[in-house]
């Protein structure tokens, strides 16, 4: 039963446009989301995150975005840089902060030069 | 400042046997927490520990696993006797403290293979 699913195994975009991620969520305690992205062989880096009492938090060219009535967020990356290539998971918490994190399987994205 | 770190990188043992799994935390985070991810699947929480402490321990598998944390420092996550399922990648994870604004600092991981 996952609580937080991210339906796009993959998604290529050309450099200097929009990259959009998704994902949705199943579980209505889940007040705090977060998205990570990791690189092969490395562990996730912390991105940007969002509190569920927020529809949107911008940090430099990323922008999440939350919408609590689809229980649906999405990462903007705007633009895209070659070096955003990786993959990107969305985590969330009924716990208000980063404790027991709930993953989706993660998005692959190729920023393509 | 130092990242997490994580030790051994890769482990491959034959099903039976025992590994020791270590994680150093980064100086100062009170908060360490186990996660893992099988192969295809998402990163699943393990543990939680405040200091020497485990405040959460409701994703470990089984009584196979066991995870301490002596003086608060480093932890260790022993798995014993290993089976196939219980290859993946173990990630390590600290905080400084609990609630918004503290993201968690995850190490490179373990790649662990029973064969």
């Amino acid at each position: 039963d996952q609580q937080v699913k991210q339906n796009s195994p993959s998604l290529s975009v050309q450099e200097g446009r929009i990259s959009i991620l998704n994902c949705d969520y199943t579980n209505s305690m889940f007040d705090y989301f977060l998205w990570y992205k990791k690189y092969p062989a490395e562990g996730p880096t912390f991105l940007i995150s969002i509190s569920s009492i927020k529809d949107k938090n911008e940090d430099g060219r990323f922008t999440v975005f939350l919408n609590k009535s689809a229980k649906h967020l999405s990462l903007h990356i705007v633009p895209s840089q070659p070096g955003d290539s990786a993959v990107y998971f969305c985590a969330a918490s009924s716990l208000g902060g980063s404790e027991k994190l709930v993953f989706g399987k993660g998005t692959k994205l190729t920023v393509n030069p | 400042e130092a990242g997490v770190t994580q030790f051994p990188s890769h482990s491959v043992i034959e099903k039976g046997q025992t590994v020791t799994l270590r994680c150093d935390p980064i100086s100062g985070h009170d908060n360490l927490y186990w996660y893992r991810r099988v192969m295809g699947k998402e990163i699943k929480f393990l543990l939680h520990f405040v200091k020497e402490s485990k405040q959460d321990e409701s994703g470990m598998p089984n009584n196979r696993f066991l995870a301490e944390r002596t003086g608060g420092t480093y932890s260790t996550l022993k798995v014993q006797p290993a089976e196939l399922e219980d290859s993946g990648v173990y990630f390590c994870a600290s905080s400084q403290r609990q609630g918004l604004g503290s993201p968690l600092h995850f190490g490179n991981g373990t790649r662990l293979t029973v064969t």
